[in-house]
């Protein structure tokens, strides 16, 4: 069962234009999201947050938009940059006695082009 | 760079072998998480560490295990190693104080190949 999914594989956007990565849960539990990026051959960089108490945070040129009643998040990049071509993770976890386990979805990969 | 290190970058092995993978947590964190990626996979959460008590588990095998040491350095132990078990392995660390959320930091993972 899967408890975090990004059901786009991939996604391809102009340089200059918006992402937007989608990302649905289950779990009602959940309480914290992020994102990680990801490059090949190197381990997941922490990109942005949320708890869900909010329902956006915005970090330059990215945010995330929490949609608790749908289980949605989605994270936007304006404008892309040819360096955000990346594999991206969406994570969920819920804080219990200190564990903090992160469930992954399977990660959508974008490609910016010039 | 994140912070966290882990070594070895990369480990070819035969089935039916053991392996120690090591793991430093960023300078003052005291959680150690560990987590699988399979080829085309996300990334599966197996075990957590903080201060030296184990206070999470996850999809771990038990031919796996892992401990946490004074120092705050992990390992993880995976024996009997199959043909399935060939992965990335990454280790994520986190203050878990102050504020109830914070962001794991990872590191490069190591590569596992079981022949």
């Amino acid at each position: 069962d899967q408890q975090v999914k990004q059901n786009s594989p991939s996604l391809s956007v102009q340089e200059g234009r918006i992402s937007i990565l989608n990302c649905d849960y289950t779990n009602s539990m959940f309480d914290y999201f992020l994102w990680y990026k990801k490059y090949p051959a190197e381990g997941p960089t922490f990109l942005i947050s949320i708890s869900s108490i909010k329902d956006k945070n915005e970090d330059g040129r990215f945010t995330v938009f929490l949609n608790k009643s749908a289980k949605h998040l989605s994270l936007h990049i304006v404008p892309s940059q040819p360096g955000d071509s990346a594999v991206y993770f969406c994570a969920a976890s819920a804080m219990r006695q200190g564990a903090q386990k992160l469930v992954f979805g399977q990660g959508t990969r974008l490609t910016i082009n010039p | 760079d994140s912070g966290v290190t882990q070594t070895p970058k990369h480990l070819i092995t035969a089935t039916g072998q053991r392996v120690t993978l090591r793991c430093s947590p960023r300078s003052g964190d005291l959680s150690v998480y560990w987590y699988q990626q399979s080829l085309d996979q996300g990334l599966q959460f197996l075990i957590q560490y903080y201060n030296g008590e184990e206070r999470a588990k996850g999809n771990i095998l038990e031919r796996f295990s892992a401990q946490q040491f004074p120092d705050l350095h992990s390992e993880l132990n995976l024996s009997s190693l199959e043909l399935g078990d060939s992965a990335l392995y990454f280790c994520a660390s986190t203050q878990l104080s102050g504020t109830p959320y914070n962001e794991q930091f990872f590191g490069p993972g190591t590569r596992l190949t079981v022949l």
